[in-house]
């Protein structure tokens, strides 16, 4: 059965804190993403991989950074975190074949207080 | 780019038909997508159809797909509380197929 784990569901920092947020998945993927979920707006992409060490900017990458070392793990870095950034995060990953479908984890509520 | 837009609310009685609809503006479209999402998890992929079908049927959820009008919609038959959930439309593509674009998402609230 298809997994994506994500490393917390709820998270609190304080604002300026690094905060990382970690993504695990276990269908040999190649394909990574980090979304945040806001009301009203959807998704939105903030990076995304399509191979080890390989990343993409999506459409709201300002403030935040990724890595991605093993094929399994995408991580999401928030360098100095904002209260702006309060959101859902949603991991996600899928195969660059068939029908490209994607598979998400069950999010991250953080809150930067 | 590709933009996908869905009504933000719907509200059906328990055992109705309900129909989600979803209009996307790149017509070149690969796949298209319905995901659901229940309170405080992930997104689950409920289908998908190939932008050269009409229609996919699986259990109690039809999709169907107007290419011309670039119109999904997606329904539910004897729609149960249990489908209560925020649905999210999305398209795919051609020249980055493996990149989504989300709707906002439709709430579907389903009033026994």
């Amino acid at each position: 059965d298809v997994k994506v784990t994500q490393s917390s569901r709820y998270l609190v920092k304080r604002t300026g804190e690094k905060v990382f947020l970690e993504c695990v998945q276990d269908m040999d993927h190649e394909n990574m993403f980090w979304y945040r979920q806001d009301p009203g707006l959807g998704l939105r992409l903030i990076y995304f991989s399509y191979d080890v060490k390989m990343k993409e900017k999506g459409d709201i990458p300002e403030g935040y950074s990724v890595s991605r070392e093993k094929k399994e793990r995408f991580s999401l870095i928030l360098e100095s975190a904002s209260t702006n950034q309060t959101s859902m995060y949603l991991c996600a990953s899928s195969t660059p074949h068939g029908g490209y479908e994607q598979y998400f984890g069950p999010g991250t509520r953080l809150t930067v207080t | 780019g590709e933009d996908v837009e869905q009504s933000l609310f719907l509200s059906v009685r328990e055992g109705d038909s309900s129909v989600i609809n979803c209009t996307y503006t790149d017509s070149s479209s690969t796949y298209l997508y319905w995901y659901k999402q229940e309170p405080g998890a992930g997104l689950q992929l409920l289908t998908y159809i190939f932008s050269n079908m009409d229609m996919k049927q699986d259990q109690r959820l039809t999709v169907l797909l107007n290419k011309k009008d670039k119109h999904l919609s997606l329904r539910i038959a004897d729609t149960q509380t249990g489908d209560s959930a925020i649905y999210f439309c999305a398209a795919s593509g051609p020249d980055s197929s493996y990149k989504l674009i989300f709707g906002s998402g439709t709430r579907l609230l389903v009033r026994p």
